[in-house]
């Protein structure tokens, strides 16, 4: 079974700043990734995914993520943050019926 | 406009009181999915269906039930909710099970169980 790992469960970062949020997976064969942001009192919006082909993907809102084969990571990034930025974020992977989501990471923006 | 719609959005309930969260999808969507979202465990999977009348049980079905008896409806039933049960529960469909394809979310139920 796959399984995901956010090592970190709160991140400040300035407004303006870079954010890099990690994120490990454990699964046997090449997964689907995926990063979910969840603003407060919302559902989960899908920022981007990783199928196959380039390593590097663009998501919406400015954010990227590279996907690391030797390291079973999928890290997920954003140049310039901002305020509207602050929500939780949830790294998941997919296999043939299922999705498992990390804990997920909390990201407040201060000014 | 295409969206997955869960009632009620809030829901306060006693123990042992049976209940029912609704889950409609407009997308014509193969698959749908609940989750409960608790802090610090990130989503779990309660039940999930790969179409209609394929129902099958995910990381944490224990106290609950699901039906797919027509594709866009997948409503989620506790028989006899216990305080554990406290949570915030999401519906989500997609295209289709192949794990390829994202989910698209409802807005969620907020349940209390006193």
């Amino acid at each position: 079974a796959q399984s995901v790992t956010q090592p970190d469960i709160h991140i400040t970062v300035s407004e303006g700043a870079s954010l890099e949020l990690r994120c490990n997976y454990s699964y046997g064969a090449t997964p689907y990734l995926f990063w979910y942001v969840q603003s407060p009192g919302q559902g989960l919006q899908l920022l981007l995914k990783y199928f196959s082909g380039d390593t590097l993907v663009q998501g919406i809102k400015g954010f990227e993520a590279e996907f690391k084969r030797s390291q079973s990571s999928f890290n997920l990034r954003k140049p310039s943050v901002h305020w509207s930025d602050a929500a939780e974020y949830f790294c998941a992977v997919g296999a043939a019926e299922t999705l498992s989501f990390g804990a997920g990471t909390t990201v407040t923006v201060r000014a | 406009e295409a969206q997955v719609t869960q009632n009620p959005r809030y829901l306060i309930t006693v123990t042992g009181k049976k209940l029912t969260v609704t889950c409609s999808q407009n997308m014509n969507h193969e698959y749908m999915s609940w989750y409960r979202q608790d802090p610090g465990l990130g989503l779990r999977q309660i039940y999930y269906s790969m179409n209609v009348e394929v129902t099958d049980k995910g990381d944490v079905p224990e106290g609950y039930k699901v039906s797919r008896k027509e594709k866009r409806n997948f409503p989620l039933i506790l028989e006899s909710p216990s305080p554990n049960q406290t949570s915030l529960y999401f519906c989500a469909s997609s295209l289709s099970s192949q794990g390829s394809s994202p989910l698209h979310f409802g807005n969620g139920t907020r349940l209390t169980v006193t």
